[in-house]
C-alpha cells in the first residue's frame, strides 16, 4: 500500500472549515484513499473513501487532486467534538485485508 | 453499522501474567482484526482473526505471545500472554462485515488499556 504523509498538527477555529492535507504522491491506479479519526480514548471512525471523484457525506467532503498524488478532507463546520488525531490511508482495493495507519494529523479546534 | 463490545475496557496487570481480551460483536462478520496502539503511537495490525482458520499474524507478532481464538462469527479473544512493562497498549478489536465489504469499512471496539507494571 502507498505511503501517506501528513502534518502532525493543525489548528482550526471552531465553525471555521478544517482542511486537512493529505500527500500520497506513490499511490497506483486501483489505489483508495480512506479517511478515518481517533478521538481521545475511543476506537477508531470511518469518516468518507475516495478512488478518482470528490466525495461528500454527512460528515465531510474529500477532494482528491486530478493526478491523485493528494487530497483534502474538508470538515466544513468544525466543532469542539472533531478534536481528533485524523488518518489519511491508502490501501488497494475494497477488498484487501490491512489498513496501515500512519502518525496521522492531530486537529485540535479551538474556541 | 456493528457495534463492538469489548471487554476488559482497562486493567492493571503484573509482569509475567496474562491476560485475555473480549471481542463481542452484535452482527456475524467474516473477518475480525486485532490491533495494538502503544502510548502516543498510531495503529498496529496484529493479526487477523477468522472464523474456522488460524489467526494469520503480521511481522512482528507470533501466535504464542498473543494466541487468538474465533469460535464463531460474532466473537474473538485475544491473549497477551507472559506480560511485560513493553506490552502496555491500548488493544483494540476491529470488524469488517460482508455488508461493508463494498465499502471497506472498519468498525473499531473503544479498546482495552493494558497497563503492566
Amino acid at each position: 500500500d502507498a505511503k501517506t504523509t501528513q502534518p502532525p498538527s493543525m489548528d482550526c477555529a471552531e465553525g471555521r472549515a478544517a482542511n486537512l492535507p493529505c500527500n500520497h504522491s506513490t499511490i497506483s491506479g486501483n489505489e483508495y484513499v480512506y479517511w478515518y479519526r481517533q478521538i481521545h480514548s475511543q476506537g477508531p471512525q470511518y469518516i468518507i473513501h475516495g478512488l478518482k471523484n470528490n466525495e461528500t457525506n454527512e460528515m465531510a467532503s474529500l477532494i482528491i487532486t486530478e493526478d491523485r498524488k493528494s487530497s483534502t478532507l474538508i470538515l466544513p463546520h468544525a466543532t469542539l467534538r472533531d478534536t481528533a488525531v485524523y488518518y489519511c490511508i491508502v490501501r488497494v482495493d475494497n477488498y484487501g485485508q490491512n489498513f496501515v495507519f500512519g502518525p496521522g494529523t492531530r486537529l485540535s479546534v479551538l474556541p | 453499522s456493528a457495534v463492538i463490545s469489548q471487554k476488559p475496557s482497562r486493567d492493571i496487570c503484573q509482569r509475567g501474567t496474562s491476560l485475555t481480551i473480549q471481542c463481542q460483536v452484535d452482527s456475524q462478520v467474516t473477518m475480525m482484526f486485532w490491533y495494538r496502539q502503544q502510548p502516543g503511537q498510531s495503529l498496529t495490525l496484529i493479526a487477523t482473526a477468522n472464523q474456522g482458520s488460524e489467526a494469520t499474524y503480521e511481522s512482528g507478532f507470533v501466535i504464542d505471545k498473543f494466541p487468538i481464538s474465533r469460535p464463531n462469527l460474532t466473537f474473538s479473544t485475544l491473549t497477551v500472554s507472559n506480560m511485560s512493562p513493553e506490552d502496555s497498549s491500548i488493544y483494540l478489536c476491529s470488524v469488517r462485515g460482508d455488508r461493508e465489504r463494498r465499502t471497506g469499512e472498519l468498525f473499531f471496539g473503544e479498546g482495552s488499556r493494558l497497563t503492566v507494571l
